[in-house]
């Protein structure tokens, strides 16, 4: 299957900062990137739609300007955390959508656990 | 009701045995349906993919879809323990623009 990566893996940061989590598509061109969410033992939650080229589209009470994400080239999303609070801790995980397939499957990145003291 | 529903289990089954996952999903018009692997802790994983009525097979793996009742399941024969995971099925509506995605089975395959 097609491979996507996410950098970095794990992020520890400080209250009031903000943070960056990359998604790429390693071997495949990825018009459409979803980011999502998980909590411990919890479903994934999606947060929005990243459409390369354009805005992004998000779930109803994801706040956009909390979680900007930038989808500036047909391999590359970017999701930033902005002034990341301690309840922002979580798993973010990207997947990609493979529009060549027929069936149009979306591979998921590894994560970036997320812990913000 | 959900758009794509699963028991969330946990499905317990003896290892050698056969696991069988079931979802049903409320889009009648779905075109594409996807079984993920999930280990705890990590990201899902695809397993298998069908988009035509009957059965898929791959593997140990095999995907039966039955549109007219709005159903999709995942067989994982002679099951081991390394299956022990949540398995997430996962529909594209009529409107393809996104997957949704049940909320997962927990399977526990017992020694």
């Amino acid at each position: 299957g097609a491979v996507v990566s996410q950098h970095p893996s794990r992020v520890i940061c400080k209250s009031g900062t903000s943070v960056k989590i990359e998604c790429r598509s390693l071997d495949f061109q990825a018009t459409t990137m979803f980011w999502y969410r998980q909590f411990p033992k919890k479903s994934l939650m999606l947060m929005a739609t990243s459409n390369e080229g354009s805005k992004a589209t998000y779930e109803q009470g994801v706040e956009k300007d909390k979680f900007l994400i930038n989808h500036a080239s047909l391999t590359l999303s970017t999701l930033t955390v902005t002034s990341a609070h301690p309840e922002d801790s979580s798993f973010y995980i990207c997947s990609a959508r493979d529009m060549v397939e027929v069936q149009e499957t979306q591979y998921f990145g590894p994560g970036t656990r997320l812990l913000v003291l | 009701q959900k758009e794509v529903e699963q028991n969330s289990g946990p499905l317990s089954v003896p290892e050698g045995a056969i696991a069988s996952l079931n979802c049903t999903y409320s889009d009648r018009g779905s075109q594409s349906f996807f079984w993920y692997r999930q280990y705890s802790g990590k990201s899902p994983e695809l397993i298998m993919f069908i988009y035509s009525n009957g059965d898929k097979e791959d593997g140990r793996f095999t995907a039966q879809l039955n549109k007219a009742s709005q159903y999709v399941s995942l067989l994982i024969r002679d099951s081991q323990p390394s299956d022990s995971a949540t398995y997430l099925c996962a529909v594209r509506g009529s409107s393809a623009s996104k997957i949704i995605f049940g909320s997962g089975t927990r399977l526990s395959i017992r020694p």
